[in-house]
């Protein structure tokens, strides 16, 4: 079975705070997407990639940045927090050839104070 | 863009009946189609995926149907249970995927 894993399930942090999100897939997957989720907005995705050291931009990138130094990890990164960027966070992996099932972790739900 | 409508919003039924789920999308030039669950507080848990090439997949109680001419896809629950209540999230693939907002089932023992 497809693993992913979000490194905190709930976190809470002050405004204006650098804070990192971390995910890790262990099926050697090509492709990692980060979104968020919202009541009424259902999910968004704000970065994806389809390789290591690549990224592109989803709807919603203002704010945040990501990072691939290794396939198997994808990092989000709010650069400075705001109350705005309280929300869920889904982290998801697929397999290459653009086809193939996205498999998610369990979420971190991140407050901003 | 494309757009994903999931309807009903919530729907709540007594254990034991058949049911279906609706999804529907604007643009037919998909890849896939896939469907989730999600419990409360908790992340998405693929339930079947369709090709853009099939018509439905069959996974236990579950089927779901897609007819991408229409925009449509189901997702049929036989003999629903209690452990079944949670949202039911579609989603298609084209450049990257697009979410409806999703079904909520309640299952009443």
């Amino acid at each position: 079975d497809v693993k992913v894993t979000q490194s905190s399930r709930y976190l809470v942090k002050r405004t204006g705070e650098k804070v990192f999100l971390e995910c890790v897939q262990d099926m050697d997957h090509e492709n990692m997407f980060w979104y968020r989720q919202d009541p009424g907005l259902g999910l968004r995705l704000i970065y994806f990639s389809y390789d290591v050291k690549m990224k592109e931009k989803g709807d919603i990138p203002e704010g945040y940045s990501v990072s691939r130094e290794k396939k198997e990890r994808f990092s989000l990164i709010l650069e400075s927090a705001s109350t705005n960027q309280t929300s869920m966070y889904l982290c998801a992996s697929s397999g290459g050839g653009g086809n193939q099932p996205q498999h998610f972790g369990d979420g971190t739900r991140l407050s901003i104070l | 863009k494309q757009e994903v409508t999931q309807i009903p919003a919530a729907l709540s039924v007594p254990e034991g009946e058949n049911l279906v789920l609706n999804c529907s999308f604007t643009d037919s030039a998909i890849y896939n189609l896939q469907w989730f669950r999600q419990d409360p507080g908790k992340g998405l848990t693929s339930l079947l995926l369709i090709q853009s090439s099939q018509r439905e997949q069959t996974s236990g109680r579950l089927n779901a149907s897609l007819d991408k001419s229409s925009g449509r896809s189901t997702l049929y629950i036989a003999a629903s249970q209690p452990g079944d209540s949670a949202t039911y999230l579609c989603a298609v693939l084209i450049n990257d995927m697009r979410f409806g907002a999703g079904t909520r089932l309640t299952v009443k023992p």
